[in-house]
């Protein structure tokens, strides 16, 4: 099955910091999905990306489909901003299967 | 607007006894769902997937079951509960080629 790497596993930054997450995946896909888990465990979608750029707020995305890889750019983070953030991709071909990464662990210190 | 139900929001159950979560979804037909678990401080593990009613996709072959009695309804269960079944279990649902998905609120369940 699909292979979906997440990196870095974890991030500690201070406030004000800009931070790149990245995400790789080892086959062709047609949904790729950013998340943000909050401390309470709710996923909160930040963008659904399956290619090309958008931009909310200090948050943008690019997913670069032909080459397997998604990143996610936080700038001017806050403490907010703590969490773990999550891809997760449906891969192209009929199955329906929602794979996660296994997240990165982002710690914004005040 | 499309909204996602799942309850409930913790559980604490003893080992052996049996375990029923639902998840609904309103506003939308035929959706995709999902039943997730998640450990405390991993990622997110794939339990089952539904693309229509009575129609169930297992990724883990444990103790748990689920079913789709109704179109926007997605029940997990289990026989009897295993220490290891404690952690985070988190419902999904998306529409094929309309977009992302989006989860419900989870439930903690604790087995003791």
């Amino acid at each position: 099955g699909i292979q979906v790497e997440q990196s870095p596993p974890d991030l500690i930054l201070q406030e004000g910091a800009n931070s790149t997450l990245r995400c790789n995946f080892s086959d062709s896909v047609n949904n790729l999905q950013w998340f943000h888990q909050n401390p309470w465990g709710q996923l909160i979608n930040l963008f659904y990306i399956p290619s090309g750029t958008k931009q909310n707020g200090r948050l943008s995305a690019t997913t670069v489909a032909t080459e397997r890889y998604s990143l996610l750019y936080i700038s001017s983070s806050q403490t907010t901003d703590s969490g773990v953030y999550f891809c997760a991709v449906v891969t192209q071909g009929g199955s329906e299967k929602l794979v996660f990464g296994k997240g990165t662990k982002l710690t914004v210190n005040p | 607007s499309q909204t996602i139900h799942q309850w409930p929001a913790t559980l604490v159950q003893p080992v052996g006894s049996p375990l029923s979560l639902e998840c609904t979804v309103e506003g939308t037909s035929n959706p995709n769902l999902y039943w997730y678990r998640q450990a405390a401080g991993r990622g997110l593990q794939l339990l089952f997937y539904s693309v229509g009613i009575g129609q169930i996709s297992s990724e883990v072959p444990q103790n748990l079951s689920a079913s789709r009695p109704q179109d926007r309804q997605f029940i997990l269960s289990s026989k009897k509960l295993l220490l290891s079944d404690s952690g985070f279990y988190l419902c999904a649902w998306r529409v094929t080629g309309l977009g992302g998905a989006f989860f419900g609120q989870g439930t903690r369940l604790t087995v003791v």
